[in-house]
């Protein structure tokens, strides 16, 4: 099965500052899609960005943007700028090319501090 | 509507209960998930519906839970003799799949389920 490993429960950082959110996969695939959501709280999670394992070129959405590194199995989320509105628990999540079913970490708290 | 809309958003019973979550998904959203999430977790796989059919129910814990999308949009999520572990939130989401291509989830607000 595949797994979703994101190892920092919680991370912070200053207004306007970069952060950047850790995640690694196990997979014998090579051809999926990752993602990365976000979960506001008491709000529905939304798509922040996602990468196909096909392309080399690392994804990018305005403040957002990934590192994909597919040989390390790693996919972190890099926030430019960072905003209040920004503080949400960011998960990593990872969908086979030919699946249905999408696999979710366990979640990076992040807090932006004024 | 314009999103997933899940009712009730609380659902407070006792152990043993029987229990209905409903989903109304996206208009013309063809694949329908539903997810559990336990505080502090992320959501974990409970069953997949491609149009009226259950495509993967894998995920479904035992066999107290059963879900239903008898016309291809609105789901629901049924557990019986509820118990306390079955405290959670409850997530929906919807995505428009076509052949071979699955497009991105988009997720309810969910149904947050205490069993006491």
């Amino acid at each position: 099965a595949q797994t979703v490993t994101q190892s920092q429960p919680e991370m912070s950082v200053q207004e306007a500052e970069t952060v950047t959110l850790s995640c690694t996969y196990d997979t014998s695939e090579s051809d999926y899609y990752l993602f990365w959501y976000k979960q506001p709280p008491s709000r529905q999670m939304i798509l922040v960005i996602r990468q196909e394992a096909y392309k080399q070129q690392n994804a990018t959405e305005n403040r957002f943007s990934v590192n994909f590194q597919k040989a390390a199995k790693s996919f972190s989320l890099k926030i430019s700028d960072s905003q209040l509105g920004d503080a949400a628990m960011y998960f990593c999540a990872y969908r086979r090319d030919t699946g249905n079913q999408f696999y979710f970490g366990t979640g990076t708290s992040l807090t932006v501090i004024p | 509507g314009a999103g997933v809309s899940q009712t009730p958003s609380n659902k407070v019973t006792e152990k043993g209960k029987y229990v209905e979550l409903r989903c109304d998904p996206i208009s013309g959203h063809t694949a329908l998930y539903w997810y559990r999430q336990s505080l502090g977790q992320g959501p974990e796989f409970l069953i997949y519906f491609q149009g009226t059919g259950a495509a993967d129910d894998s995920g479904l814990p035992n066999d107290r839970f059963f879900a239903v999308r008898p016309e291809g949009s609105v789901s629901t999520l049924k557990i019986q003799r509820t118990e306390r572990g079955d405290s959670a939130m409850y997530l929906c989401a919807s995505s428009l799949n076509s052949g071979a291509y699955t497009g991105e989830l988009f997720f309810g607000e969910g149904s947050r389920l205490t069993v006491l």
